[in-house]
């Protein structure tokens, strides 16, 4: 199982750090984190891969890393276009995982 | 630029059989593993499975393993989901993704990640 935080709150122009977590243990560069944000009515899209990094676009006010175990997502500088839901994926050889989401509102 | 264009929207009956379509374009069809992802009305997403587009080869996870067929016809750019009987909790949105491999100590590992997706397909099963 991948958790995630259910909802995290940022002010604009503000710091927020999202979590991904394994059941397994500690998530380390081999489970190979994805980040995917998705808006409503929309397609996901992809944010960064192998960890930590973005694609060619990905505003860079998006950064991932490794943070106490887990996988984390950074967004410095909120804007209310980042308003979202944001997935993790995590590989686990045979089977690749989700998490269940963390809905973010810039507000 | 790479594209995935996903098939319309479908609303069928339960017990019925249906294939969902996934074109690909902007790169060489048969260098990335293609996959399915699930999401129900209001909820996350999920990991389906997997299709080599150069051979085939198919991975599904455990949870839809047997419940569905991912397959694959590479003449024409195009990977396939598909149900032999819908039942209602087949209901949701089924989006394709292109995945990509890594190397790590000189070994491929093969779709770790995914850079593109498709617009996704809506599929509504109900009597």
């Amino acid at each position: 199982v991948v958790t995630q935080e259910p909802s995290l709150t940022v002010s604009p122009g503000g710091t927020v750090t999202l979590t991904c977590a394994s059941s397994t243990g500690a998530v380390a560069t081999t489970f190979y984190p994805n980040w995917f944000q998705q808006k409503p009515g929309q397609a996901p899209m992809s944010l960064i891969y192998n960890t930590d990094n973005r694609h060619s676009w990905t505003p860079d006010r998006f950064s991932g890393s490794l943070l106490g175990g887990k996988a984390a997502l950074t967004l410095s500088g909120a804007q209310p276009e980042d308003e979202a839901e944001y997935y993790c994926l995590l590989y686990y050889g045979g089977v690749r995982l989700f998490g269940g989401g963390t809905k973010v509102t810039v507000l | 630029e790479v594209q995935l264009v996903q098939s319309g929207a479908e609303v069928k009956k339960p017990g019925e059989s249906l294939k969902i379509s996934c074109q690909a374009s902007g790169y060489t069809f048969t260098t990335h593993w293609i996959g399915w992802v699930r999401q129900m009305p209001g909820r996350g997403l999920e990991w389906m499975g997997i299709i080599s587009p150069l051979d085939s080869d198919v991975r599904y996870s455990p949870s839809f393993q047997g419940q569905v067929k991912i397959s694959v016809d590479k003449s024409i750019n195009t990977a396939y989901l598909q149900w032999a009987t819908l039942q209602a909790s087949d209901t949701a949105v089924y989006y394709c993704a292109r995945h990509v491999d890594t190397e790590y100590l000189g070994v491929t590992l093969f779709a770790v990640s995914i850079d593109s997706w498709g617009q996704g397909t809506r599929v509504t099963v109900s009597s």
